[in-house]
């Protein structure tokens, strides 16, 4: 069982905002930083987000992270059909001394 | 770059052995530690461990007992071996880095599927 809690689905239609939550304990989320992966169907995850909210060069700026005590949300706004995928929070964890994932979102655009 | 190889069948209760050969660049460089992390079939990711080129390594409490990984520098590779292995352990296994200053995992290799089954 992931210590990271995510939703196990998502799901929006071309153009809307959705996020995904990603709830922690102060072991991880709520001392560390957190990162966000997306894993397209078949490949291997991508880095998305770093630092709770930088998006390295390249991702577009519709992708965006936040975080707050223990908890911490990806959103993607102007929802593309190419977006759906599978999305992984991350976050190093004190308790574990080592980095955990979260359980994964389905991100389905309709 | 980085590329996983290995077997993609092991028999119950035997040792899986995968390395990962980096390319484009030195293992040594010591901006990185060299991970395994692996997904089960429809599950999410599981970081298993890391080494550094040092060879200190790092492991998931919950493998620790069955895991070694290893470094070769020579070769610009590192290793995993997971020992008495089940059909739990069945997952793709990614090698990536885990970046030293920045903590994320980037690059990652393509993933390999290992099949425990008799």
């Amino acid at each position: 069982q992931s210590v990271l809690t995510q939703p196990p689905s998502a799901s929006g239609t071309p153009g809307q905002r959705v996020t995904i939550s990603c709830s922690g304990s102060s072991s991880n989320i709520g001392s560390n930083y957190v990162y966000w992966y997306q894993q397209l169907p078949g490949t291997a995850p991508k880095l998305l987000i770093h630092r709770n909210n930088q998006r390295p060069s390249g991702v577009p700026d519709r992708f965006s992270g936040s975080k707050s005590g223990t908890s911490a949300s990806l959103a993607i706004s102007g929802l593309r059909s190419e977006d759906e995928a599978d999305y992984y929070c991350a976050a190093w964890d004190d308790s574990l001394s080592g980095p955990k994932f979260g359980g994964g979102t389905k991100l389905t655009v309709l | 770059q980085l590329q996983e190889s290995g077997p993609g069948l092991v028999k119950p209760s035997q040792t899986l052995s995968l390395t990962c050969t980096v390319s484009g660049g030195s293992i040594s460089n010591g901006g990185y530690y060299w991970s395994w992390i692996r997904q089960r079939p429809g599950k999410g990711l599981e970081w298993i461990g890391h080494i550094y080129y040092s060879g200190n390594t790092f492991h998931n409490p919950s493998l620790k007992s069955r895991i070694s990984i290893s470094v070769d520098t020579s070769k610009n590779q590192f290793s995993l071996q997971l020992s008495s292995v089940t059909a739990a352990d069945t997952a793709v296994y990614y090698c990536a880095g885990y970046t030293v200053t920045d903590n994320w995992f980037d690059p990652w290799g393509q993933g390999t599927l290992v099949t425990v089954s008799s």
